[in-house]
């Protein structure tokens, strides 16, 4: 038990749609990172939020945008969806930088038809 | 380029063997963070280990153990007594310098334990 929340759990989206993917942190952790987990591979870093402005980003195009509330709750938005968008995303809530232990959610398995 | 390998995908076992994960990382940076997580069927990460690039020293927990050896950019994991709950996805990881915000992930190794 991480203390990390995502919502839904399982999501079907159409192509060209846009999704809204929920995470929350009962310990109050100060950044939240987003990562994709594509089947049979390992996550590939999205983008972090520290202090509710975007910390760094990985290699996704900008229709992959999130936020983060004064709570440190988050949420990533995925715009006109494309079917390799389909996979398991998972956020990351932790204190400061990766170096420091990052608590993970269960995820949320997004497929696109 | 910064990079983790992990060459094994899938891993059988029979119950009480013993088992090594291996993980080999690239990276240039003098100071860097190596991880193991397993990911069970229900998905979350669950944190196991993290060591920092100046500490050579073998750890034990329990049943698991990790050996890092900087000379060949390794650090392997070894579960001990193998038990069919330890049946998961086993993920290596890296992180670079002290305010580096991401997690490079190796492609994980399948870990299957047999009764």
């Amino acid at each position: 038990e991480t203390g990390v929340t995502q919502s839904p759990t399982h999501l079907i989206k159409t192509r060209g749609q846009q999704v809204t993917l929920r995470c929350s942190s009962q310990s109050g952790h100060n950044t939240v990172s987003w990562y994709q987990q594509a089947l049979g591979q390992g996550p590939q870093f999205i983008f972090q939020y520290y202090r509710e402005e975007e910390n760094g980003r990985g290699n996704f195009p900008p229709r992959f945008s999130g936020l983060q509330f004064p709570n440190y709750s988050s949420e990533l938005n995925v715009n006109a969806l494309e079917l390799d968008d389909s996979a398991l995303y998972l956020c990351a809530c932790g204190e400061g930088a990766a170096k420091n232990i990052q608590y993970f959610g269960a995820g949320t398995r997004l497929s696109v038809l | 380029a910064q990079k983790v390998t992990q060459a094994q995908t899938e891993i059988s076992v029979v119950e009480k063997e013993d088992v090594t994960l291996d993980c080999v990382y690239e990276t240039r940076d003098t100071t860097y963070y190596l991880f193991w997580y397993k990911q069970p069927p229900s998905g979350e990460l669950v944190f196991l280990i993290r060591r920092n690039s100046f500490d050579e020293q073998n750890e034990i927990s329990g049943r698991y153990s990790w050996n890092f050896q900087k000379s060949t950019s390794s650090f392997n994991f070894t579960i001990t007594a193998s038990q069919v709950v330890d049946s998961a996805v086993y993920f290596c990881a890296l992180s670079l310098g002290d305010s580096s915000y991401k997690l490079i992930f190796g492609s994980g190794t399948r870990l299957l334990v047999r009764p």
